[in-house]
């Protein structure tokens, strides 16, 4: 299976100054058909994680644009340009190129 | 808009079953395939099984393969996780996600399962 591997596991944060989360796989996530499929998701506490990129950069609909992806082949990062007190969470990395999906360890932004 | 919603978990003994569903709406079905990604309590996300959308195909991680099976009924628009000799490591909330260009676009809100004595 594909390892994920996240950096920092916990990350403290300061409301307003930007934040950034490292996700690295242990083997390229280019897919046959040319795509990277890396995705971001954020889990608030208490709920069902929710999407915020796909495709390493495409930002879903509803996402602040504070977020942002960036990243090719094994190494991605996400970053956040200011972080405001709704940021709070942990920040997962998962990538849909290979069977089995395969997730990150989490980053918990506090 | 897609609408994900699981059901069926409880608490099991060690050795017993138990079987999820997730019911589907606001796509349509028939033509995605299916993931069971779980979380055990404090824990991250892991992918279990998967079904194909078009044929009778199905995946599973050595953990649960030959305990989980994976089945889907279209005109139900549901998909279930049917569980037998459950462990206590598999307690966990369960998610059903739908298979979108390899990534998922939306969560329900999950079913608990908890497996102790």
């Amino acid at each position: 299976d594909v390892v994920m591997t996240q950096s920092p596991l916990s990350l403290p944060v300061t409301l307003g100054q930007p934040a950034s989360i490292s996700c690295r796989s242990s083997e390229s996530l280019v897919h046959r058909g040319g795509n990277t499929h890396l995705t971001w998701f954020q889990q608030r506490p208490g709920q069902s994680p929710r999407r915020l990129i796909y495709k390493v950069s495409n930002r879903d609909s509803g996402v602040p644009d504070r977020f942002s992806g960036s990243g090719s082949g094994t190494d991605f990062t996400l970053k956040i340009s200011r972080v405001e007190a709704e940021d709070v969470g942990v920040y997962y990395c998962m990538q849909g190129t290979h069977w089995p999906w395969t997730f990150g360890q989490g980053t918990k932004v506090e | 808009q897609v609408h994900l919603v699981e059901s069926g978990g409880g608490v099991v003994q060690p050795g017993g079953s138990l079987r999820l569903s997730c019911v589907a709406s606001g796509f349509n079905f028939a033509q995605y395939g299916f993931h069971w990604v779980r979380q055990a309590p404090g824990k991250g996300l892991e992918s279990v099984t998967f079904i194909f959308a078009d044929r009778n195909e199905q995946k599973y991680v050595d953990s649960v393969r030959g305990r989980f099976t994976i089945s889907r009924d279209n005109s139900k628009n549901t998909v279930y996780l049917q569980m037998n000799s459950l462990r206590p490591e598999d307690t966990a909330v369960y998610y059903c996600a739908q298979d979108y260009d390899y990534t998922t676009e939306s969560w329900g809100q999950g079913t608990l399962l908890t497996v102790s004595s």
